[in-house]
């Protein structure tokens, strides 16, 4: 039972070259979730998908951009990656039907932008 | 959404139960409250919600104030396993922006043998 899947597990990059991060989940769920977790800090919410074809900016959106590619997948790209965009990435998914609004995460990807 | 005020670190010896303390003194009718931890390096994992019932699970139990304005999640036997950052979390759902969190701080806790 899979979950949410995030590829690569790290990664390290030098700044000003791009690089996309992937995610997919086999939960049948609606919406998808993009955040990013600074060293001792809570997570803080880039963008999310609340279904299928639509996209929306989180808390931290500049400096990234994001695909639905399908139901199942959202990738979320660095266009020119920037030292400040070091951090622990997560991706996360939740069924939205009704009220459930619980969200199941990724194990995440370590980025480091040298 | 309204704020959660949670302290910064707590400690239980292993066996005992934890008491994590959450206050949402703002919060209103609608509003879920929701608690999730992060074990070290990990994705956060859900642990349980309640709206103004208390809730148990086979994880923990949720214990809200009749007014609202505080919870506590309560970890019967804590274990070494156990040791992690709780965060609770308060939510209101919009059909517009599905169930966006917002993550706080929240209560390193770490158990001791």
């Amino acid at each position: 039972n899979a979950g949410v899947t995030q590829t690569p597990k790290f990664q390290v990059l030098k700044t000003g070259q791009s690089m996309t991060l992937q995610c997919a989940q086999d939960m049948n769920h609606n919406s998808m979730y993009w955040y990013r977790q600074d060293p001792g800090m809570g997570l803080r919410l880039i963008y999310y998908s609340a279904s299928e074809g639509t996209t929306d900016k989180g808390e931290v959106p500049n400096g990234y951009n994001v695909s639905r590619l399908n139901k199942r997948e959202f990738s979320l790209r660095l266009e020119s990656a920037a030292p400040s965009q070091t951090s622990v990435y997560f991706c996360a998914s939740s069924a939205n039907r009704g009220r459930d609004l619980v969200q199941y995460f990724g194990a995440g990807t370590r980025l480091s932008v040298l | 959404d309204a704020k959660t005020t949670q302290p910064p670190s707590m400690d239980c010896a292993e066996g005992r139960a934890a008491n994590l303390p959450c206050n949402h003194s703002t919060i209103s009718g609608n509003e879920y409250v929701y608690w999730y931890r992060q074990i070290h390096s990990q994705g956060p994992q859900y642990i349980i919600h309640g709206l103004k019932n208390n809730e148990t699970n086979e994880m923990a139990s949720l214990i809200i104030t009749e007014d609202r304005k505080s919870s506590t999640l309560i970890l019967p036997h804590a274990t070494l396993r156990d040791t992690a950052v709780y965060y609770c979390i308060v939510r209101v759902y919009r059909e517009t922006s599905g169930s966006r969190l917002t993550f706080g701080e929240g209560t390193q806790l770490t158990v001791n043998p």
